[in-house]
């Protein structure tokens, strides 16, 4: 079964405060996503990776940035958070296969407040 | 430009009735669409899915149909649960990610 986690659920920081969020995935997947949910807007990808130290940008990228220093963790960087970063931020992974179109797996999510 | 839409943002359905969830696509490039489903305070979880080379695909309760002229999907869910409350997402494959809808929140009332 595969399982996607993040380092926390729930997160409350201030204006100009640097945040990490940390994904880890068991399965091994070559590929890792970054979104973030907001009401109307659906899942928007900010970064995504393909491989150990590979990133590329998503839809949204400004005022994030990402690392991915090990295959299995996929951090996600707000270098100076700001209120309108306030959302819910998703990590999902995947294998791709040739030929096969993959199913993105995702974690529980964190509720990110800037307050 | 929003690739994949979902122009509903809520749909409302009785216990026991179908429920229909609906998607417009532009590119008519795309060629294969997802469907997850997303409870509050959970990630979304793949439910379905469908290649371009069909028309139906067809799990359990949930049936997914694809108009390729019309570059429309619809996600059909008979009969509808109370569990089957939750946001719906649409998603297609395009430049090796998932572009997503922005959701479709049905509430199955008992």
């Amino acid at each position: 079964d595969v399982k996607v986690t993040q380092s926390s659920r729930y997160l409350v920081k201030r204006t100009g405060e640097k945040v990490f969020l940390e994904c880890v995935q068991d399965m091994d997947h070559e590929n890792m996503f970054w979104y973030r949910q907001d009401p109307g807007l659906g899942l928007r990808l900010i970064y995504f990776s393909y491989d150990v130290k590979m990133k590329e940008k998503g839809d949204i990228p400004e005022g994030y940035s990402v690392s991915r220093e090990k295959k299995e963790r996929f951090s996600l960087i707000l270098e100076s958070a700001s209120t309108n970063q306030t959302s819910m931020y998703l990590c999902a992974s995947s294998s791709p296969h040739r030929g096969i179109s993959e199913t993105q797996y995702f974690g529980p999510g964190t509720r990110l407040l800037v307050l | 430009d929003q690739q994949v839409k979902q122009n509903s943002p809520s749909l409302s359905v009785q216990e026991g009735r179908i429920s229909i969830l609906n998607c417009d696509y532009t590119n008519s490039m795309f060629d294969y669409f997802l469907w997850y489903k997303k409870y509050p305070a959970e990630g979304p979880t793949f439910l379905i899915s469908i290649s371009s080379i069909k028309d139906k695909n067809e799990d359990g309760r949930f049936t997914v149909f694809l108009n390729k002229s019309a570059k429309h999907l619809s996600l059909h869910i008979v009969p509808s649960q109370p569990g089957d409350s939750a946001v719906y997402f649409c998603a297609t494959r395009g430049g090796g990610k998932l572009i997503f809808g922005q959701g479709t929140e049905l509430s199955v009332k008992p």
